[in-house]
């Protein structure tokens, strides 16, 4: 069955860097995107990054777009994202999920999450 | 960005009633293909998010038939046809026709 298990959570002061990872097992990694999707406490679901089957198409939102950077390693079925200058307000549970490859390719499996505190 | 706009942002239901939540995106959905890029999530309480529906109406694998989406280019629909108490959580829309991928605000539903 699809598994993804994120890890390298914790907390950071502002300013700081972290780097996360979702590891997969259970399907083809290499045959699919995958998403970072944030949850602050609290509040709803904040999408955050996407890196594409091969690696080679990225994109993000604005408010992380220069500080946070998505990436994957087809041979070790792990995804990363790193972070750097960490703000207060980016405080939230990631969550690893897999992009689907069905028509219209929604969100179709989503990691437990891990949880990144920024705080002094 | 797609902004999503959910509705109610709560919703008390009694078992064995139906249920219905409403999401507006602020502009169309409708990909040049026919379908509509609006999916359906149900966030259960301490769990991550499950994809409901997909392509506005269509049930991911394994959700109840008693879950099931509708709408238009910007306005859609989420039913219930008999609440269960297993349905408790927190609904959201999204939309994947185009980054960056924009979900609504939720809408928490609970049991009367």
């Amino acid at each position: 069955q699809v598994q993804l298990v994120e890890s390298g959570g914790g907390v950071v002061q502002p300013g700081g860097s972290l780097t996360l990872s979702c590891a997969a097992s259970g399907f083809t990694f290499a045959d699919y995107g995958m998403h970072w999707v944030r949850q602050a406490p609290g509040k709803g679901l904040e999408w955050v990054a996407i890196v594409y089957y091969d690696g080679n198409i990225e994109d993000y939102t604005d408010s992380v777009r220069g500080r946070l950077t998505i990436s994957r390693d087809n041979a070790k079925n792990t995804v990363y994202l790193q972070m750097k200058s960490l703000r207060v307000e980016d405080t939230a549970v990631y969550y690893c999920a897999r992009r689907g490859l069905i028509l219209g390719h929604p969100i179709d499996y989503w990691g437990l999450g891990t949880l990144v505190t920024v705080s002094s | 960005d797609i902004v999503m706009t959910q509705s109610p942002l709560s919703l008390p239901v009694t078992p064995g009633e139906p249920a219905s939540i409403s999401c507006r995106s602020s502009q169309s959905l409708l990909h040049s293909n026919g379908y509509k890029y609006l999916d359906w999530y149900l966030q259960k309480p301490g769990k991550s998010p499950q994809l409901l529906i997909y392509l506005g109406s269509n049930r991911a694998s394994g959700v109840p038939d008693r879950f099931s989406g509708s709408g238009s280019g910007t306005d859609f629909t989420l039913k219930i046809s008999r609440v269960e108490a297993e349905d408790v959580g927190i609904y959201y829309c999204s939309q994947t026709l185009e980054f960056p991928v924009t979900f609504g605000g939720g809408t928490k539903v609970e049991i009367k």
